[in-house]
């Protein structure tokens, strides 16, 4: 069975470092497209993120330059390596599998900066 | 590549057909895949590109439409499908999602 659970979300401070974690079960994620999303209180959908199985990476202009996205095999996860965060970061992040439409979501990370 | 989602919201029956409607910016050929979000959960594919029917999606929902505009169309409304839709275009980067669709019970 596909799982996918997210943590290392919290409260940080304007200008903080953090660091996403996605486990994944059940297929290997270096093998397919994986994907960060996020949504704001209230708010849509953004896509935050995209990997490759290849390792060829992908960021939204608004996350381009802070954020990095990697994997480590040997633990079959998903990192998202977030940097100088600003208010407007403050989302749930989803991870998801699938580069024909995400057809697997993790349950979601929430990150809030605030002072 | 901005997409349009219309209407934002809308308030429909059980048994009701429902269209959702999404305009991209620019022409993504089939390219465009559907959500379906409920409060306090992560969303769900309805349909990946080409408008195919993911596994295990009620064959009410169905896709349709290229290049700028699609629809999602649910042909008898069911209880459980009062939630939050979206549409997203995989063309190019950076990838987009359409601003939602809530659909709420009349």
């Amino acid at each position: 069975e596909v799982q996918l659970v997210e943590s290392g979300g919290g409260l940080i401070q304007p200008g903080g470092s953090l660091r996403l974690s996605c486990a994944a079960s059940g297929f290997t994620v270096s093998s397919d497209y994986m994907n960060w999303v996020r949504q704001a209180p209230g708010k849509g959908l953004e896509w935050v993120s995209t990997i490759y199985s290849s390792g060829s990476t992908y960021y939204a202009d608004s996350v381009k330059g802070r954020f990095t996205i990697s994997r480590d095999n040997s633990k079959n996860t998903l990192y998202l390596h977030m940097n100088s965060l600003r208010a407007e970061d403050t989302a749930v992040y989803y991870c998801a599998r699938g580069n024909l439409g995400c057809d697997y979501w993790g349950q979601g990370t929430l990150v809030t900066v605030s002072s | 590549i901005q997409l349009t989602q219309s209407p934002s919201s809308l308030s429909a029956s059980v048994g009701d057909r429902v269209t959702i409607t999404c305009r991209a910016s620019q022409g993504i050929g089939n390219y465009l895949v559907w959500y379906q979000q409920k409060p306090g959960k992560a969303p769900k594919l309805l349909t990946h590109v080409a408008s195919t029917l993911q596994s295990g999606v009620p064959s009410r929902f169905s896709g349709s439409g290229s290049g700028t505009d699609f629809t999602l169309t649910i042909s008898s409304l069911q209880p459980e499908d009062f939630a939050t839709y979206y549409c997203q275009q995989l063309n190019s980067y950076p990838l987009t999602f359409g601003g939602g669709t809530k659909v709420e019970i009349k």
